[in-house]
């Protein structure tokens, strides 16, 4: 069974950069891709940027280019989301989801970050 | 970018009734690529259904997806209590991936 395990809960002020880890013990994430996810308090789910674990390529949502790095280590068994320039709109829980044959079937237990003066 | 709509945004229904959730796609998606999550208060997203209409192991038989092309369908044949949730579409073949904004299913 995979298991994913996020760091935990981040409190930052606005304009700092926040760093969230996934890991996948006794596991690595090479072959696969690892999706970072957000949600706002009360708000659906929004897609952030993909990583490929193995080669370190990555994509990200527009909304969140210059914003955002996706990193990984070598060998991958831990990815990295950091973003910076941290507003309150940023405050949600952050989710890494890993993928499988087919969807996103393994997910961590997310992470919140609060952006708070 | 895909945009996914949902609707209804809300259904409110009883134990035992039928749950009939709608994701229009702003452009055709591949039907191997849509997927459909669970989400309970407090916990990570669950993929139920992938490919459109195939159930993850372990997803109760009562959860059926169909649809292609820009329309696609979640059904829950009988609500049991563990069912009322949220529920969110999502596509994955084409980057940048996208989720619908949930439907929740509540209890009537």
């Amino acid at each position: 069974q995979v298991q994913l395990v996020q760091s935990g809960a981040e409190v930052k002020k606005p304009g700092a950069s926040v760093k969230v880890s996934c890991e996948a013990p006794g596991n690595t994430f090479i072959s696969h891709y690892v999706h970072w996810v957000r949600q706002a308090p009360g708000e659906g789910l929004e897609w952030m940027g993909v990583i490929n674990a193995s080669d370190g390529k990555r994509e990200y949502a527009q909304k969140f280019q210059g914003r955002v790095t996706m990193t990984r280590d070598t060998p991958p068994r831990t990815v990295y989301m950091e973003l910076s320039s941290l507003r309150s709109e940023d405050t949600a829980i952050y989710f890494c989801a890993r993928d499988g044959p087919a969807g996103l079937p393994y997910w961590g237990q997310g992470t919140l970050v609060t952006v708070t003066s | 970018e895909i945009v996914l709509t949902q609707s209804p945004g809300t259904l409110s229904l009883s134990l035992g009734e039928r749950a009939t959730l709608s994701c229009e796609a702003s452009q055709s998606v591949s039907s191997s690529s849509l997927a459909w999550y669970q989400q309970r208060p407090g916990q990570a997203p669950r993929l139920l259904i992938h490919g459109a209409s195939n159930r993850t192991t372990g997803i109760p038989d009562r959860f059926s997806g169909s649809g292609s092309g820009t329309d696609f369908t979640l059904t829950i044949s009988r609500l049991e209590p563990e069912d009322f949730a949220v529920y969110f579409c999502h596509h994955y073949g084409r980057l940048p991936a996208t989720f619908g904004r949930g439907t929740k299913v509540e209890i009537k």
